[in-house]
């Protein structure tokens, strides 16, 4: 398995680009998140989807989409790039993440952002 | 505010050390997880747990649900221990994590 990847690992944007980063799973999990990595404030939930065709807004949604046409596939789209959107970003996937229940979540290695 | 609450951010120990993180959080949760992130890395799973005790290799993690925080713990620290550790809360009651912002750990040779 090769568990959870993300490309690219790096990317420079300039204000106003517009970009997708990918995240893919091998694990057969139906729940999947993004994150993003800022100095001082730990990791925030940008969107997640508990499975094929369902996604929604976590904590700091704004500027970002994503969709989920399979299992597999959780891309995070840019608009609109800002200056405020560079950071480190991490897919993550789990079996499911829901209510009572709480699985190991995976995480892939990162995208380091930069908008200049 | 900031559902889980980590301290403390930084933290310098001598190889051998005993070393003490401290987790406290105010959601309810399903589960406690304790990540570790090295430098320019990613992330990986530790531990996860929602009562007692669990213990892999030199880490130790406790829970106490009533009073809402959780330690981990690691003997005999290496220097290979240096990395940021995270602690994270899955929500009982949605579908998502809140997370501490991370203890920096060094050890010195």
């Amino acid at each position: 398995n090769a568990g959870v990847t993300q490309t690219p690992k790096f990317q420079v944007l300039k204000t106003g680009q517009s970009m997708t980063l990918q995240c893919a799973q091998d694990m057969n999990h139906e729940y999947m998140s993004w994150y993003r990595q800022d100095p001082g404030m730990g990791l925030r939930l940008i969107h997640y989807s508990v499975g094929a065709g369902i996604t929604d807004q976590g904590e700091v949604p704004n500027g970002y989409n994503v969709s989920r046409s399979t299992t597999e596939d959780f891309p995070l789209r840019l608009l609109s790039a800002a200056p405020s959107q560079t950071s480190v970003y991490f897919c993550a996937s789990s079996p499911t993440l829901g209510g009572a229940n709480s699985y190991e979540q995976y995480f892939g290695p990162g995208t380091r952002l930069t908008v200049t | 505010k900031n559902e889980v609450e980590q301290s403390p951010q930084n933290l310098t120990a001598q190889e051998g050390e005993f070393i003490t993180i401290n987790c406290s959080y105010s959601v309810g949760i399903s589960a406690l997880h304790w990540l570790q992130q090295h430098p320019g890395g990613g992330i990986v799973s530790l531990f996860m747990l929602s009562s007692g005790k669990k213990k892999h290799g030199r880490l130790i993690a406790t829970i106490n649900i009533q009073e809402k925080h959780s330690s981990l713990h690691i003997t005999a620290s290496h220097p290979r221990d240096s990395a940021v550790y995270i602690c994270a809360a899955a929500s009982n009651t949605g579908n998502q994590f809140y997370f501490g912002t991370g203890t920096s750990l060094t050890v010195i040779p």
